[in-house]
Formats: C-alpha cells, sequence, structure tokens
C-alpha cells in the first residue's frame, strides 16, 4: 500500500524561511511531486522529484532521498501570498498519484 | 488558450439525485483522473483513465461512475448510492509519461441537500 506522511500545519513569519517534511512507504516509486493549493483553488505543481538531490527552482527548492522515503520542500523568503496548502504526492509506474493529506502553512507579518 | 475545464462550479442536488460533472481538456493528455477532497484534506482518487475506452477504479470508487468516450473528456457521474457526496471534486489530466505533472481543473464544489 501507500502511506505519506505531512505535517497537519505549519507557522512562519513573512522573510523567513521554512522546511515543509514528506515521508513515504511505496512500491514502485517512480517520482514525487509538490503541489501547493489556496483555499478552494485546484493545486498547482510546484516541483518535481525523481533522483536523490535537491532540485531548486527561485524562492521553491525541493530536496528528495529515495532511500529514507522523505522529501522536503523549502520556501526562501516567505511572502504573505505564500500562505496555502502544500501537497506532497507520489507517483508510481502505473502513472497513479497517490496524495498527502497536505500541509497548511500560515505566514504571518 | 489549453486546460483543462469543469462545469459547473458550484453544483446542488438533491438527496437521491444522480449528478453528473463535466471535464474537458483541449492538452492532448492520455490520461484523466477524478479526485475527491474534503475540508482539511488531501486528494482521494476516485476513477482514472489511461486511454480512451479504459478507465480503473481508484481508492473510493462506491457510488460513483465515469465514461471515457472521447480523448477530451471525462465526465463523473455520483449516483445515489454515494452516501457522503458534499465535497469538492477536481479534474486532472496527465501526458501519460512518468515524470509528467497532473494539470487540475478549478473544481465542482457539490453541495447535497
Amino acid at each position: 500500500g501507500q502511506n505519506i506522511d505531512q505535517p497537519t500545519e505549519m507557522t512562519a513569519t513573512e522573510g523567513a524561511i521554512v522546511q515543509i517534511n514528506c515521508t513515504y512507504q511505496t512500491s514502485g516509486f517512480n517520482g514525487l511531486f509538490w503541489y501547493q493549493q489556496h483555499a478552494g483553488e485546484a493545486p498547482t505543481f510546484l516541483s518535481y522529484n525523481v533522483l536523490d538531490g535537491l532540485e531548486e527552482k527561485g524562492r521553491f527548492s525541493s530536496f528528495l532521498s529515495r532511500s529514507k522515503g522523505y522529501s522536503y520542500l523549502l520556501l526562501k523568503e516567505l511572502q504573505m501570498k505564500d500562505s496555502a496548502s502544500y501537497l506532497c504526492a507520489v507517483t508510481n509506474n502505473f502513472n497513479k498519484f497517490y496524495f498527502g493529506s497536505g500541509t497548511k502553512l500560515n505566514v504571518k507579518p | 488558450d489549453g486546460g483543462i475545464t469543469q462545469s459547473p462550479k458550484y453544483l446542488f442536488r438533491k438527496e437521491g439525485q444522480n449528478v453528473t460533472l463535466s471535464c474537458e481538456q483541449n492538452l492532448n493528455h492520455d490520461a484523466m483522473y477524478w479526485y475527491r477532497q474534503d475540508p482539511g484534506q488531501g486528494l482521494r482518487l476516485i476513477y482514472y483513465s489511461q486511454i480512451v475506452n479504459d478507465f480503473q477504479k481508484g481508492d473510493i470508487a462506491e457510488g460513483y461512475s465515469v465514461s471515457r468516450e472521447k480523448k477530451e473528456s471525462f465526465p463523473l457521474t455520483v449516483t445515489s448510492a454515494q452516501k457522503n457526496p458534499t465535497a469538492f471534486y477536481l479534474c486532472a489530466s496527465q501526458g501519460g509519461q512518468g515524470g509528467d505533472t497532473q494539470y487540475f481543473g478549478p473544481g465542482t464544489r457539490l453541495t447535497v441537500l
């Protein structure tokens, strides 16, 4: 089966750095995605990792360790608009996506 | 513009009625998916289709049905057998290759009165 865990909620200050962790157990791992979802809206793609290491994209970076079943999303220079839920999703060899419950990030002034 | 659309945005249904949610994409994607999201929860897979005229059950298929007669369209019917249908429904499409992201429609919020 699939099991994906993320913290339920986090709070950080504008301008700071925050790390959102995701651990997973899956068979036939074929990549890990991070999505951002504002309340009442659809998720939007942030990053994709399939090999171990860090992928950097502007203020957002994502890290993957396949041997540990672990990923994190790093958000730098936080802005108020970054207040949203962040979803971790794992795919398998059959192109099925398995989503975590999401981490609600609150950015305070 | 290429994209994925869902209609309607808000839908109200009386208990015991079937209702069909529309999902259309012009991205030429092979794979399409339906998810359900409850407040404060992640996405749970209802049905998915990797190719026209073929689809598979997801984790919570009971009380739902789908069809995939055209590549562009993947409608979802919420039947009266679904005991707790009030939720936010998201449709997604994907190119079908490993590593391709899913693109989501704007969602339909279904409320059963």
